[in-house]
């Protein structure tokens, strides 16, 4: 089956500790995404990255980092910085940079305590 | 600056009629529009798609309407089922570049038997 894994579907964290959330996916697709989304709001873009060893930052970026070592994965962690991290966090891709449909993996649920 | 705007935040419609959701943008320079439908503690899945050259695209019972004069689309379902009782979300890009998505805030469509 070809689709997007997210793990853990639930977390939970103390204040003042970084957590990794990961992202796998095996649709052979470029490019992939990390969002956000809060309740009542949309979804807000943390960063991208359009090929292997390349990512920008999104619209609301800070307190969070991530890293693109293979095609297939994309975590991202949850920094001590980021002032409030308990959300709902969703990774997504798509074939190439060009191509709007992305396809979303199923969540993380961050609880920080 | 909420670029993608979902002005209702939920919607309630008897199951056979037609559901009508809305969504108006202020950016000139997005020219594709997506929907996606969302379960709670899901990812989003895609939908239907619109490109700027177009005002109309069909899909089974899903049509998406745009008004690039009015910088507004539509997204009609017919007949409403209770199957699509979910948040809608709009997202808009612009061709060509990272293909990063803009995100309205969502519609909450209950479809009542």
């Amino acid at each position: 089956d070809g689709g997007i894994t997210q793990s853990p579907k639930y977390l939970f964290r103390k204040e003042g500790q970084n957590v990794t959330l990961s992202c796998e996916q095996n649709l052979n697709h470029d490019a992939m995404y990390w969002y956000r989304q809060d309740p009542g709001q949309g979804l807000r873009l943390i960063y991208y990255s359009q090929i292997v060893n390349d990512f920008q930052k999104g619209d609301i970026a800070e307190g969070y980092s991530v890293s693109r070592e293979k095609k297939e994965s994309f975590p991202l962690t949850v920094t001590s910085a980021q002032k409030n991290p308990t959300a709902f966090y969703l990774c997504a891709s798509s074939g190439t940079y060009t191509v709007s449909e992305q396809f979303f993996g199923p969540g993380t649920r961050l609880t920080v305590l | 600056d909420q670029q993608v705007k979902q002005n209702s935040p939920s919607l309630s419609v008897q199951e056979g009629r037609i559901s009508i959701l809305n969504c108006d943008y202020t950016n000139s320079m997005f020219d594709y529009f997506l929907w996606y439908k969302k379960y709670p503690a899901e990812g989003p899945t895609f939908l239907i798609s619109i490109s700027s050259i177009k005002d109309k695209n069909e899909d089974g019972r899903f049509t998406v309407f745009l008004n690039k004069s009015a910088k507004h689309l539509s997204l009609h379902i017919v007949p409403s089922q209770p199957g699509d009782s979910a948040v809608y979300f709009c997202a808009a890009s612009v061709t060509g570049t990272a293909s990063k998505l803009t995100f309205g805030t969502g519609t909450r469509l209950q479809v009542t038997l």
